[in-house]
């Protein structure tokens, strides 16, 4: 069964160094999604993607974070300065269509632990 | 906003017994609402999505029930066993919205004793 991969499964950093996050959505996923759950907290809404474009972001996704889908198969989140509260685990996810009826499915997801 | 909460916030019951977890969002113009299981330092496994029209959907032991005037959502286990022991999210879409970002509640832990 197909499935969203994600790589690594754990990135530990040093503050104020770049991070690359990486996701493999499942093949014929048009939408491409990340999330990120600090410890005991909610899973929140970062980013859409469709089209080769950021579709919507949230007031989390600042000028710090950036998503790249470099190749046909790739999608990648960028922070380029990582923070201490960026701390995370981060859910990349995809979808075949922006309808009512089509699920997101989500990847094992990358705990990024800043230093 | 939306606000999407979920109660109780922890639960524990003895194996085989049917239980109820409840999700309660504040915008009833939604798009559809998914109902997802995380085990611990896992990803999110997608369980069931019930669009807007619908009422109810069911996979196996698992039922989920959408009424949207009264803002609620429940997933209803049937026969309950140790290996549905995680947290159960729900998520909301809401109309508008330009791609059908999730807006997750807070998660209900379940643990079924043996």
């Amino acid at each position: 069964e197909p499935e969203v991969t994600q790589t690594p499964s754990h990135q530990v950093t040093q503050m104020g160094q770049e991070v690359i996050l990486r996701c493999v959505p499942i093949s014929n996923h048009l939408y491409f999604y990340w999330y990120r759950q600090i410890l005991g907290q909610k899973v929140e809404f970062l980013v859409s993607f469709y089209n080769n474009e950021i579709s919507e972001k949230s007031e989390i996704f600042d000028d710090q974070f950036s998503v790249e889908r470099p190749d046909g198969s790739n999608f990648t989140l960028k922070i380029r300065s990582t923070k201490l509260e960026d701390s995370a685990m981060y859910f990349c996810a995809s979808t075949r269509a922006a309808s009512s009826y089509n699920e997101q499915f989500f990847g094992p997801g990358t705990r990024l632990t800043v230093l | 906003k939306q606000e999407v909460t979920q109660i109780p916030a922890a639960l524990s019951v003895p194996e085989g017994e049917n239980l109820v977890l409840n999700c309660s969002f504040t915008d009833s113009a939604i798009y559809n609402l998914q109902w997802f299981r995380q085990d611990p330092g896992k990803g999110l496994t997608s369980l069931l999505l019930i669009q807007s029209s619908q009422r109810e959907q069911t996979s196996g032991r698992l039922n989920a029930s959408l009424d949207k005037s009264s803002g609620r959502s429940t997933l209803y286990i049937a026969a309950s066993q140790p290996g549905d022991s995680a947290t159960y999210l729900c998520a909301a879409v809401n109309y508008g919205g330009a791609t059908n970002k999730l807006i997750f509640g807070t998660g209900t832990l379940l643990a079924v004793q043996p």
